[in-house]
């Protein structure tokens, strides 16, 4: 089946620094990827749609300067948050969408901790 | 706003009873998938429910969609303490997916 790589698997910065999170698509190509943001015991919450050669597309209330998405390639998209902040930290997981089951395809998530 | 919303929101069963949780959503879905997610863990694709009325089993779970493909419900048979975890519905409504809120299932063993 389709696997989804995500890394780092938990980080912690400093308040101020930017943070980068990989999403890779390792045996098939994902056109399109989602973000997601999860906070402690709460459902997940889409943050972005991110095409590949285009602009992501962002959900309301998600600010988009601060949370960049870049999909360069068929298989990698990359979410940067900037200058990050405490209230930033969460679980951060990636999806692609698995054409044989029609399942979302998750990553392993992101722990950010930002101190 | 789209909304999905599952009930009950924790749910603690001693090992060997049946658990069933409940999916619904505020407009009609093209169709529901089902997600297991272990404590600190990431989801996983459980399966895909798109006719109306439909009705799916992998084993002990149950999985339906209501006739108006507006509701579903997950039901577990003879839970083990491996079907620990927080299970998500996620409705599409024909532009994305929309998460429930989840239920979180402690087995007690």
């Amino acid at each position: 089946g389709a696997v989804v790589s995500q890394h780092p698997s938990w980080v912690i910065c400093k308040s101020g620094t930017s943070v980068k999170i990989e999403c890779r698509s390792l045996d098939f190509q994902a056109t399109t990827m989602f973000w997601y943001r999860q906070f402690p015991k709460q459902s997940l919450m889409l943050m972005a749609t991110s095409n590949e050669g285009s602009k992501a597309t962002y959900e309301q209330g998600v600010e988009k300067d601060k949370f960049l998405i870049n999909h360069a390639s068929l298989t990698l998209s990359t979410l940067t948050v900037t200058s990050a902040h405490p209230e930033d930290s969460s679980f951060y997981i990636c999806s692609a969408r698995d054409l044989e089951s029609y399942g979302y395809t998750f990553g392993s998530g992101t722990r950010l901790t930002v101190v | 706003g789209q909304q999905v919303m599952q009930i009950p929101q924790y749910q603690h069963v001693q090992e060997g009873e049946d658990f069933t949780t409940y999916c619904n959503s505020s407009t009609t879905l093209s169709n529901i998938q089902w997600y297991k997610q272990r404590p600190g863990g990431h989801p996983v694709f459980l399966i895909q429910l798109v006719k109306s009325g439909e009705v799916k089993k992998q084993k002990r779970l149950t999985f339906q969609f209501g006739e108006a493909k507006k509701n579903s419900s997950l039901h577990i048979t003879a839970t083990q303490t491996t079907d620990v975890g927080t299970y998500f519905c996620a409705g599409y409504t024909g532009n994305q997916f929309y998460f429930g809120t989840g239920t979180s299932l402690t087995v007690i063993p």
